[in-house]
């Protein structure tokens, strides 16, 4: 079955600064790849999503890139704010896997004001 | 519109007693998944409801684990006999598997459980 890992576990950054996490996947079949926002005491919410035909998406401050070839894709956050702070989870799901995504395990963000 | 809302938001029970947790998708999705979630920790895929298909119930950590979903829209996930190691957050998430599959997950706000 599919296999997500991602990195770093944990992230600091200074208010301003970008961040980045990455995340790789190991079935070539994951065609489609969201990032989700868990804030403290909340559910994950959907912040991006990319799907395999791209190879970049941007949303205002933040963007997903993908390399097909090497199978990992990343979240960028620029000009982080403290409001950024949460756990930020990847995933990736197949039309073989009946839509079923597979989560990397978080990256805890800390954006210091 | 309303979305995934799950009942209790909190639950304290005795070692021993059967939980019963539930799920309210969104209306008109087609799949329903739970995940638990540890304290810090990633979700971890329980369950898996795909509009009459029969679920996929490769994640469930025990036979004290079950769930139902009836008429294609509620779910209950039960858990028999409550052991300490149960105490996580239990994630509900609705989705409307188009054509292509690749539908964007939403989450209810998770129940609590805390097994004394």
């Amino acid at each position: 079955g599919e296999n997500v890992e991602q990195h770093p576990s944990t992230l600091s950054v200074q208010e301003g600064d970008s961040a980045v996490i990455k995340c790789t996947y190991s079935d070539s079949a994951s065609n489609y790849f969201p990032w989700y926002k868990q804030e403290l005491g909340k559910g994950p919410q959907l912040i991006i999503d990319i799907r395999s035909n791209v190879g970049e998406k941007k949303d205002q401050r933040i963007a997903v890139t993908l390399n097909k070839t090497a199978k990992h894709f990343s979240l960028h956050i620029t000009e982080t704010q403290p409001e950024d702070s949460a756990v930020y989870f990847c995933a990736a799901s197949s039309n073989t896997n009946a839509g079923k995504s597979t989560f990397g395990d978080g990256t805890t963000l800390t954006v210091k004001p | 519109g309303a979305g995934v809302s799950q009942s209790p938001s909190n639950k304290v029970t005795e070692k021993g007693k059967d939980v019963e947790l539930r799920c309210d998708p969104i209306s008109g999705h087609t799949a329903l998944y739970w995940y638990r979630q540890s304290l810090g920790q990633g979700l971890e895929f329980l369950i898996y409801f795909q509009g009459n298909s029969a679920p996929d119930k490769s994640g469930l950590p025990s036979d004290r684990f079950s769930a139902e979903r009836t008429g294609g829209s509620v779910s209950t996930l039960t858990i028999q006999r409550t052991q300490q190691e149960d105490s996580a957050v239990y994630l509900c998430a609705s989705s409307f598997q188009g054509l292509a599959n690749q539908e964007t997950q939403y989450f209810g706000p998770g129940t609590r459980l805390l097994v004394l």
